[in-house]
């Protein structure tokens, strides 16, 4: 299946733990990228690899994966992590492909 | 520092072509791919081809294939996306952004992840 599959929307308390999940029959074989958008602005990459941060993104952002399922996680959320995150990988093909989104709102 | 700055918005009627245009600065143009990602409005990313900038060679999602057109100058480092027989549900932001390129057996290849994306163009199909 080329397809990746992220929850619409989750919610966190301000300062807690929050994991925003993607599944995918290529997760499998291929790790996920994982983009912070928000609202007017272009996407942000945010994870990348096995759990590589680009310079200047936050260490509270990670990502981990296991079997068919890749997960970004965000410890202690503040108040500008609400956003659209979006997770990225590859289809059998090499072309990327994209999960529908998972809108994350911070309490 | 590495900019991708991208044409303005354009409006166009059912049936034209529209061309958006992506510059790049602070990095070898030729040493990255370009892919091109759009947005309808409150929808989710949908990729929808590359092209390497050093050969022109392309790969387009087989969505588009037939009315997509990627081209680049590599003079003035900038990338072109041409959409042609415009739809209203073509309505959409549309990015460029970056990959980086990896080389392996004579070969080489665009990884599948963004590094650094263009602020969007705007393109509104409408009669």
């Amino acid at each position: 299946s080329s397809e990746l599959t992220q929850d619409p929307a989750v919610s966190v308390a301000l300062g807690q733990t929050v994991r925003i999940t993607c599944q995918g029959d290529s997760l499998r074989s291929y790790y996920a990228s994982w983009y912070q958008q928000k609202p007017g602005q272009a996407p942000v990459l945010v994870i990348y690899g096995k759990n590589n941060r680009p310079s200047g993104i936050p260490d509270r952002f990670s990502g981990s994966s296991s079997g068919n399922t890749a997960s970004l996680t965000i410890t202690g959320a503040q108040a500008e992590d609400e956003a659209d995150y979006y997770c990225n990988s590859r289809d059998s093909s090499g072309n990327p492909l994209f999960g529908g989104g998972t809108k994350l709102t911070v309490l | 520092q590495v900019q991708l700055v991208q044409s303005g918005a354009e409006v166009k009627k059912p049936g034209a072509s529209v061309k958006v245009s992506c510059k790049a600065s602070g990095y070898t143009f030729t040493g990255y791919y370009m892919h091109w990602v759009r947005q309808a409005p409150g929808q989710g990313l949908e990729w929808m081809g590359w092209i390497n900038p050093n050969s022109g060679g392309t790969n387009y999602a087989q969505k588009f294939q037939g009315r997509v057109t990627m081209t680049r100058d590599t003079s003035i480092s900038t990338a072109y996306m041409e959409l042609s027989r415009l739809r209203s549900d073509d309505t959409a932001v549309y990015y460029c952004a970056r990959a980086e390129k990896y080389c392996s057996g004579g070969s080489c290849y665009s990884m599948y992840y963004f590094d650094y994306w263009g602020q969007g163009t705007l393109v509104t199909v409408s009669s």
